[in-house]
């Protein structure tokens, strides 16, 4: 149980496009949704945490309207990188935390989205 | 604040060998510890967990224990295989109820035939 989907798996688009990246979780609620960043061979930096039917809260130094959040359902968030440039080139990976387990606090991740702007 | 500090790598060891991978913590409360292991291209996959002082999490045989006293959460294996060539974070969760967790920098471990 606890499986979160990331869809593409995989993206290159050209540069000033937008792109829209989904996390699911698959058999279970999640309360809440982060994302994070990831840059070669380093730790995963938070980006924003996404609660269902509220508007997300983003980390210090993050750009709310270049990375925009939406937490759409209990089962579903999406990120969309907008004008994306090559410095938006990054590994983003989303993790969600179950819903209806008091106070639990594990994450379960995606399998993460390599993004290529050329 | 909030941090973890792991330590360097990269790990290199023989496949067999002890693994001990560690990981210190500063907070406020009583934090929720985690280990997570990232193989190559994907995400992260939890390991093992610990919620309280002195708890053991194990998994896959590997183990770590909640120490309160000495702040730390060491990983160890007692014999590793080269399946097990990865990179591990250690993570905590923050006892502010935003449920955010604070990563290590990751150790990089690769097991040699």
């Amino acid at each position: 149980g606890a499986v979160v989907s990331q869809h593409p798996s995989r993206v290159i688009c050209k540069s000033g496009t937008s792109v829209k990246i989904e996390c699911r979780s698959l058999d279970f609620q999640a309360t809440t949704m982060f994302w994070y960043r990831q840059f070669p061979k380093q730790s995963l930096m938070l980006m924003a945490t996404s609660n269902e039917g509220s508007k997300a809260t983003y980390e210090q130094g993050v750009e709310k309207d270049k990375f925009l959040i939406n937490h759409a359902s209990l089962t579903l968030s999406t990120l969309t990188v907008t004008s994306a440039h090559p410095e938006d080139s990054s590994f983003y990976i989303c993790s969600a935390r179950l819903r209806g387990r008091g106070t639990t606090d594990t994450q379960y991740f995606g399998p993460g989205t390599r993004l290529t702007v050329l | 604040g909030n941090s973890v500090t792991q330590m360097e790598g990269p790990v290199t060891l023989s496949e067999e060998a002890f693994l001990t991978i560690n990981c210190t913590y500063t907070a406020t409360g009583y934090p929720s510890l985690f280990w997570y292991v990232q193989y190559p291209g994907e995400g992260l996959q939890l390991l093992l967990k610990a919620t309280k002082a002195d708890d053991k999490g194990s998994n896959k045989g590997f183990e770590a224990t909640y120490r309160k006293e000495t702040t730390s959460f060491h990983l160890e294996k007692g014999s590793v295989q080269v399946s097990d060539s990865a990179v591990y974070f250690c993570a905590l969760s923050a006892p502010s109820g935003t449920y955010k967790y604070i990563f290590g920098t990751g150790t990089r471990l690769k097991v040699l035939a």
